[in-house]
């Protein structure tokens, strides 16, 4: 089984601090993903990643940086923590040639709270 | 308007009925369809895909129409372990997934 591993399953920060949230998957996936889900608003994509140093922006990047320096691990970075970045953040990958090809498989998400 | 849009729901639906979820998406060079299940305060996990001739596993039919950009998914007999939201999710060409926000389904005894 593909396993996705985000480090954090909880995280409460203040205002302003810098925040740093990992995922690491086992399966040689080419492609990562991070977005966040919030209540009647659904999953939006934040950014993603089709290979390793790439990167592209998804539909909500403001207020978020990724890296990804290697193949198996995505992080994304909130510079300055706002309240308004209080959500679940939902990490994914997916490999683009078969078996599986174009299935997202996710972590099991951190629940993140800005004080 | 969202690039995909699925019906609000909530449904509630007692054991053994069927039940049919609508998605519509507005890009017409998407590639790729999947409904995912995801239960409360837990990861979506894949449901199944959908094919253009339509596909079946076991209780669940899923089918595409691409002239009306239209999915659907059909819960038949349903069981108390199918209650979770249902999540429609389409794959441009260009490789980005968008999701719907979403139907939930609660089977009732």
């Amino acid at each position: 089984d593909v396993k996705v591993t985000q480090s954090s399953r909880y995280l409460v920060k203040r205002t302003g601090e810098k925040v740093f949230l990992e995922c690491v998957q086992d399966m040689d996936h080419e492609n990562m993903f991070w977005y966040r889900q919030d209540p009647g608003l659904g999953l939006r994509l934040i950014y993603f990643s089709y290979d390793v140093k790439m990167k592209e922006k998804g539909d909500i990047p403001e207020g978020y940086s990724v890296s990804r320096e290697k193949k198996e691990r995505f992080s994304l970075i909130l510079e300055s923590a706002s309240t308004n970045q209080t959500s679940m953040y939902l990490c994914a990958s997916r490999r683009t040639g078969p078996p599986g090809a174009n299935v997202l498989t996710f972590g099991a998400g951190s629940r993140l709270t800005v004080l | 308007r969202k690039e995909v849009e699925q019906d609000p729901g909530p449904f509630n639906v007692p054991e053994g009925a069927t039940v049919a979820f609508n998605c519509t998406y507005s890009n017409s060079a998407s590639q790729s369809f999947f409904w995912y299940r995801q239960d409360c305060r837990k990861e979506p996990k894949l449901l199944m895909s959908v094919y253009s001739s339509g596909n079946e596993d076991g209780r669940f039919t899923a089918q595409l129409n691409r002239a009306s950009q239209y999915i659907s998914l059909l819960i038949r007999d349903s069981k108390l372990s199918d209650s979770a939201t249902y999540l429609c999710v389409v794959r441009s060409n260009a490789g980005k997934s968008t999701f719907g926000d979403g139907t939930t389904l609660t089977v009732k005894p």
